[in-house]
């Protein structure tokens, strides 16, 4: 299938924990990106890699670091989780270009207890 | 700035009955897109709009783009339980970003 895969599905762990999510894309995209969606919906762009370089970083604590082996892989790593990491993350991609729409993983439900 | 206001927040309508969302900018903009999230799901991709005054339908789906392009609405005639779910608006946000608006939740009671 083609598709945005992100791995877990579902992340439980505890304040102070590392973490790491992973996401692969084989839509031969040039453009991966990390969202963040709280608990009203609302979703927040945080970072963005084109072609493993990284072209968006938005006012994200830096314990978020993300990483781009390859264009079709982005991971995101997140130190010492806080209770406000609680979240669900969706991986996206597209190829570059204004007019392109974004095709998003299912998600990652990170709950920090 | 470079977020778009979408009203409303929520909406629940009677299965049947008609539904819009509104999203506004104070700046104009480049081209819009729509997507649509279901319950427990992943936004998915609707449509994008690029001209001025532009109209698109998708089946019972009517999506419009302000002539001033600052503007955009999407339209459900006759709503069915499976419309139901956040409907988003984005606008390019400079370079590669993409920005959404908070998105309408729509609930529709059978």
């Amino acid at each position: 299938d083609t598709a945005v895969s992100q791995t877990p599905k579902y992340l439980v762990t505890q304040m102070g924990n590392d973490k790491s999510i992973k996401c692969e894309q084989n839509l031969g995209h040039d453009t991966m990106y990390w969202y963040k969606q709280d608990s009203k919906k609302f979703l927040k762009i945080m970072f963005s890699y084109n072609n493993k370089e990284l072209i968006i970083n938005e006012t994200v604590p830096n314990r978020f670091s993300p990483k781009s082996p390859d264009k079709a892989h982005l991971n995101l790593h997140i130190n010492s989780l806080e209770l406000g990491d609680s979240a669900v993350y969706f991986c996206a991609s597209r190829m570059r270009g204004r007019n392109s729409p974004l095709h998003f993983g299912n998600g990652t439900r990170l709950t920090v207890t | 700035g470079q977020q778009v206001m979408q009203i409303p927040q929520y909406q629940h309508v009677q299965e049947g009955e008609d539904f819009t969302t509104y999203c506004n900018s104070s700046t104009t903009l480049s081209n819009i897109q729509w997507y649509k999230q279901r319950p427990g799901g992943h936004p998915v991709f609707l449509i994008q709009l690029v001209k001025s005054g532009e109209v698109k339908k998708q089946k019972r789906l009517t999506f419009q783009f302000g002539e001033a392009k600052k503007n955009s609405s999407l339209h459900i005639t006759a709503t069915q339980t499976t419309d139901v779910g956040t409907y988003f608006c984005a606008r390019q946000g400079g370079s590669e970003k993409l920005v959404f608006g908070k998105g309408t939740k729509l609930t529709v009671n059978p």
